[in-house]
């Protein structure tokens, strides 16, 4: 069964940047896409981005000037970066696959099946 | 961006009540909607994707309808466990939303 499991700093001083890792265990990167979603205290999610285990990404406009996704298959890792961060970019941060078919070559996603417990980090000085 | 919209955004309920949940996308988004549940301090979890597809090991109470911008997602008989916050996701085109969260509380 696929475990996810987010690690990195929970505290980051305003300005500075953001950095979690989330490890796959009991299967593999490759074939698949990731996503980074987050939620501030008390509101709903927000998705940050995604990578295809080949390395292309996509984030979302809201944050793409801040953020980079990357994969390293080797290690079974997904990486997010955030950086010039703000208060407001106190959140919990999850990392998950995404469930994806094919067809006539275009890839359709199919919902967010396997979900890191959550890591929080809080943007403070 | 494509917005979520989910109503209502809170309701009671009892045990063994049927409850439906109703989710509309700004624009069309054939039926690329999926249903998650969210317990406190817990990731969300799938529950319904592709509007009416029940993800494995979801029980059978939970089912989806939809199509185009408004979709439901009905429990046929809630049961204790139910209780959480459920949102709706499209993953249409990027970026993918999310929305509001509809919390199910005990009556």
């Amino acid at each position: 069964q696929v475990h996810l499991q987010e690690s990195g700093p929970k505290l980051v001083k305003p300005s500075e940047t953001l950095s979690l890792t989330c490890t796959v265990s009991g299967g593999s990167t490759n074939t698949y896409y990731w996503s980074w979603i987050r939620q501030p205290p008390g509101k709903g999610l927000e998705w940050i981005g995604y990578i295809y285990y080949s390395g292309s990404t996509n984030y979302n406009p809201s944050l793409k000037s801040r953020v980079t996704v990357s994969v390293d298959t080797s290690k079974n890792e997904i990486s997010l970066k955030l950086n010039s961060v703000t208060p407001a970019d106190t959140a919990v941060y999850y990392c998950a696959r995404i469930q994806w078919g094919e067809t006539s070559g275009n890839h359709y996603f199919y919902g967010l099946d396997v979900w890191g417990q959550g890591t929080t980090v809080t943007v403070s000085s | 961006d494509i917005q979520m919209t989910q109503s209502p955004s809170s309701l009671s309920a009892s045990v063994g009540d049927r409850v439906t949940l109703t989710c509309r996308a700004s624009q069309t988004i054939s039926t690329f909607l999926n249903w998650y549940q969210q317990k406190p301090g817990k990731a969300p979890k799938l529950l319904i994707y592709a509007a009416s597809s029940l993800q494995f090991g979801v029980p059978s109470r939970f089912s989806g309808s939809g199509s185009g911008t408004d979709f439901t997602l009905t429990i046929s008989s809630l049961q204790s466990e139910d209780f959480a916050t459920y949102y709706c996701q499209q993953s249409y085109t990027t970026p993918l939303t999310f929305g509001g969260g509809t919390r199910v509380e005990v009556k």
